[in-house]
């Protein structure tokens, strides 16, 4: 299984807003509503962002927000703050019962 | 609130077996809709999954790591592990041990231990 397809980089000013695409095939992310993301910051364990393409778990904040159409998974991040600026990982289920990450997006806040 | 804590060498000499053991707090990993899951991240790279296994002891694996790759459960000691054989340095990276969810909870991981740097060197 190839990993998802990430845009290396994204960058924006303090409150603009980006997206983050993450594309797959209709063996992943275009099969299943089982898209999830994860911010990474340098030495640290990734956290769980959103879950089930839409869904944000308690505690992340509502500037955070996701789509999906077709094989392509897009993340919003709202209101750019400069704590924002980590790496971004899509993952999805796929048809052979694994699961498949992207190949990440550095977040740049100008 | 469940914590994970992996451990094991951090020194493997190629062509050896990588051993590690995941020791889960708060949380029982006999405990159905969960995956006890292993992901790898080498310097400067991506997040790779490696593998997980349910509750019931049933395991799913990467196709590229299918062949070398064993995951597996003490719940006696509330520990999974994983053993990665024939290691050459390729497979140097920072393991992850997480808990995973089933389709009951989307296949999210919502939890992560901190990981640990495994080398691969003679």
């Amino acid at each position: 299984q190839s990993a998802l397809t990430q845009p290396a980089s994204v960058s924006g000013s303090p409150g603009q807003s980006i997206t983050i695409s993450c594309t797959g095939t209709s063996s992943d992310v275009g099969g299943y509503n089982y898209v999830s993301w994860y911010q990474q910051h340098p030495g640290k364990a990734p956290k769980l962002m959103i879950y089930e393409v839409t869904n944000r778990p308690s505690g992340v904040s509502d500037r955070f927000s996701a789509s999906k159409s077709g094989d392509t998974a897009s993340l919003t991040i709202s209101g750019l703050q400069t704590e924002d600026e980590a790496d971004y990982y899509c993952s999805s289920y796929t048809r052979g019962g694994t699961i498949v990450f992207g190949s990440g997006t550095k977040v740049i806040v100008l | 609130q469940v914590q994970l804590q992996e451990s094991g060498p951090g020194l493997v000499r190629p062509s050896q077996t990588l051993s590690l053991t995941c020791t889960v707090f708060g949380g029982s990993i006999s405990s159905d809709y969960h995956f006890w899951t292993w992901i790898r991240q080498p310097a400067g790279k991506g997040l790779e999954w490696i593998g997980r296994m349910y509750t019931s002891g049933s395991t799913n694996y990467s196709p590229s790591l299918k062949s070398r790759v064993t995951i597996s459960a003490d719940t006696s000691k509330n520990q999974f592990s994983l053993n990665l054989n024939s290691v050459t340095a390729a497979d140097t990276a920072v393991y992850y041990c997480a808990r995973g969810g089933d389709f009951a909870e989307g296949y999210r991981i919502d939890h992560w231990g901190q990981g640990t740097l495994v080398t691969v060197s003679s």
